[in-house]
Formats: structure tokens, sequence, C-alpha cells
């Protein structure tokens, strides 16, 4: 099966910490994604990546960068952490851009 | 502009009562619409992939119909472990976009 890993399934943050978020998957995909999951906004896109030091931004890129050095890692730093960050934060992975996404646990994020 | 619309938002049904979720649509050159189940807390997990009109897939009691313009999952007698919300995502470039999902709820 595939597996993707969050580092974290809760993490509490002060305003203008740097923070980061690491997501392992073990299942040499081309793809991984970042996501946000917010109640009545359901899941946003943040940025992807499709190959080791490509990224793409996504809907809501703002206030965030990726980072993937290698193809089975990827990270999402919020450079400064502010209150509307607060949120679930979904790491995915696809084999292709025309295969189906499997997803990590998710971490919460609280930023105080 | 690339849309995904569920409806309803929330379905509360009586165990064994069988009913349907929608999903419509909007996307230029449909490459697969895929529905997931998320529980509480938890991380979507993958349950179907549709790529044309007329296909269908089903997966003990829960079965997903494509046309066109949307997608349904029917869910035939369901039980309280269905309870869940369920998600759908279409394809826009190498990304999925979400719809906001319905949340079930099944009392026995």
């Amino acid at each position: 099966d595939v597996k993707v890993t969050q580092s974290s399934r809760y993490l509490v943050k002060r305003t203008g910490e740097k923070v980061f978020l690491e997501c392992v998957q073990d299942m040499d995909h081309e793809n991984m994604f970042w996501y946000r999951q917010d109640p009545g906004l359901g899941l946003r896109l943040i940025y992807f990546s499709y190959d080791v030091k490509m990224k793409e931004k996504g809907d809501i890129p703002e206030g965030y960068s990726v980072s993937r050095e290698k193809k089975e890692r990827f990270s999402l730093i919020l450079e400064s952490a502010s209150t509307n960050q607060t949120s679930m934060y979904l790491c995915a992975s696809s084999k292709t851009e025309n295969t189906e996404a499997f997803f990590g646990q998710g971490t919460r994020l609280t930023v105080v | 502009e690339d849309q995904v619309t569920q409806s309803p938002e929330a379905l509360r049904l009586q165990e064994g009562e069988s009913s349907s979720l929608n999903c419509s649509y909007t996307v230029s050159g449909l490459r697969g619409l895929f529905w997931y189940r998320q529980d509480p807390g938890k991380g979507p997990e993958f349950l179907f992939t549709l790529y044309s009109a007329g296909e269908e897939k089903e997966k003990e009691r829960l079965k997903a119909t494509l046309t066109k313009k949307e997608s349904f999952l029917h869910i035939t007698a369901p039980k309280p472990e269905d309870s869940a919300t369920y998600l759908c995502a279409v394809r826009r470039g190498t990304a999925l976009i979400f719809g906001k999902g319905t949340t079930l709820s099944v009392s026995s």
C-alpha cells in the first residue's frame, strides 16, 4: 500500500515563527501536493511539485513556500506564521498526472 | 473556470435507508473524476476513479456513476460505519480540485 507520512499530527506555533511541515511518500510517486482544509472552504491547493526541485503554485500560495530536494520528500514552509494559517494541512502524492492521489493523515496546525 | 459542486452539504439517514450524493462539475476536458471518503481528523481515503460518461464502479454498499456533467455516489442500505464526509474531485492539470464535500450521518 502507498504510504504518505506527515511528520506531525498536531503542531502549535507562535505568530511570526518559521514553520516546517514535512511529508514523505514511499512509492516513488512523481507528483506531490500540499492542501489546506478549512470548515466551509473544503480542500484548497497550496503548492504542488511534479519533479525534484520543480514546483508550481496552487490556488492559495501566499504566505507559503515549498521545497523538494528528494523525490520522496516534500516540505511546506510557513515563512512567518500568522493566525489565519491555523488549519488542517494535508499532503498527497500521485504516481502520474492521470492517477489518483493518496493522502497523509494530516497535520493540524494552530498558530497562537 | 474549473469547478466542483457537491450536494447536499449534509445528509442524515437511518440505517438501511438508501440515498445518493451528487457531484456536479465544469471542467474543460475531463481527465478523471475521483471520489474520496474522509473520517474526522484524518486524511481523505481514495474510493473510485471514473473516466468516461456511463462508467460505473462499486465497492461494498457504494456505487459511483458518471454523466457528462455530474457524478452520483449511491449508498445502498447504509450502516453507521458509512458515516463520513464524502469528497469528489476532478483533475486540473497535475493537481486535483475538490468540492466541499457531503457529510453523511447514518444512525441505527
